[in-house]
């Protein structure tokens, strides 16, 4: 079945840049998406990128695909306190199991 | 409503009791999903709805475990007979169509956090 992977945490500093990784195994995913999960909230969509793109950029965020690797990132510039939270990778496909499948999850900590 | 609604927000219950998780989804959505987040871990899949159908019921941990969904709108999730183990958040979420087609979206409740002491 379909596997996603990222890191379980990471650490950065105020201002600096934070890149989030993530792996996927599913070769006919279709969309690729980013949601952000605050202590104590709901889970909220920040992006997604469709497979025959390879980079989107909204923002301070930046999402590159590499689709030969089955590679995704998020990037998010000019990182501030208020970017603390669990970063969650997930894909779906327009076959099969039309729902999402979720990584487990990126703590951020941005240090002031 | 103007968004996804799951009640109740908590839930304490004792273990070999019976628990209804209910899910109001935006209205017009059509796909209804539930999920479970375990303290610390990533979403666990467990069921989603094409109107009143569930094509894919694949994801629920055991029989004790079902889900139905009326009139195209509200879900209601059943834990029978509940072990310590069914700790969790669960999640609902809805979008206009299912996913995987351009331009739809999943939006999330803030979940039922259950407590099985």
């Amino acid at each position: 079945g379909e596997d996603v992977e990222q890191s379980l945490f990471l650490s950065v500093r105020e201002g600096d840049s934070s890149v989030i990784n993530c792996t996927y195994t599913d070769s006919s995913s279709t969309y690729l998406y980013w949601y952000k999960q605050e202590p104590g909230a709901g889970l909220q969509l920040l992006t997604y990128i469709f497979s025959n793109m390879d980079m989107k950029q909204d923002q301070r965020l930046t999402v590159l695909l590499n689709k030969k690797d089955k590679h995704l990132s998020l990037r998010i510039a000019d990182t501030q306190t208020g970017d603390s939270a669990i970063y969650f990778c997930a894909e779906t496909s327009n076959t099969g199991r039309r729902a999402l499948t979720f990584g487990s999850g990126t703590r951020l900590q941005v240090q002031p | 409503g103007a968004g996804v609604s799951q009640s109740p927000s908590n839930k304490v219950t004792e273990k070999g009791k019976d628990v209804e998780l209910r899910c109001d989804p935006i209205s017009g959505h059509t796909a209804l999903y539930w999920y479970r987040q375990s303290l610390g871990q990533g979403l666990e899949f467990l069921i989603y709805f094409q109107g009143n159908s569930a094509p894919d019921k694949s994801g629920l941990p055991s029989d004790r475990f079902s889900a139905e969904r009326t009139g195209g709108s509200v879900s209601t999730l059943t834990i029978q007979r509940t072990q310590q183990e069914d700790s969790a958040v669960y999640l609902c979420a809805s979008s206009f169509s299912v996913l995987g087609v351009a331009n739809t979206e999943a939006f999330f409740g803030q979940g039922t956090r259950l407590t099985v002491v």
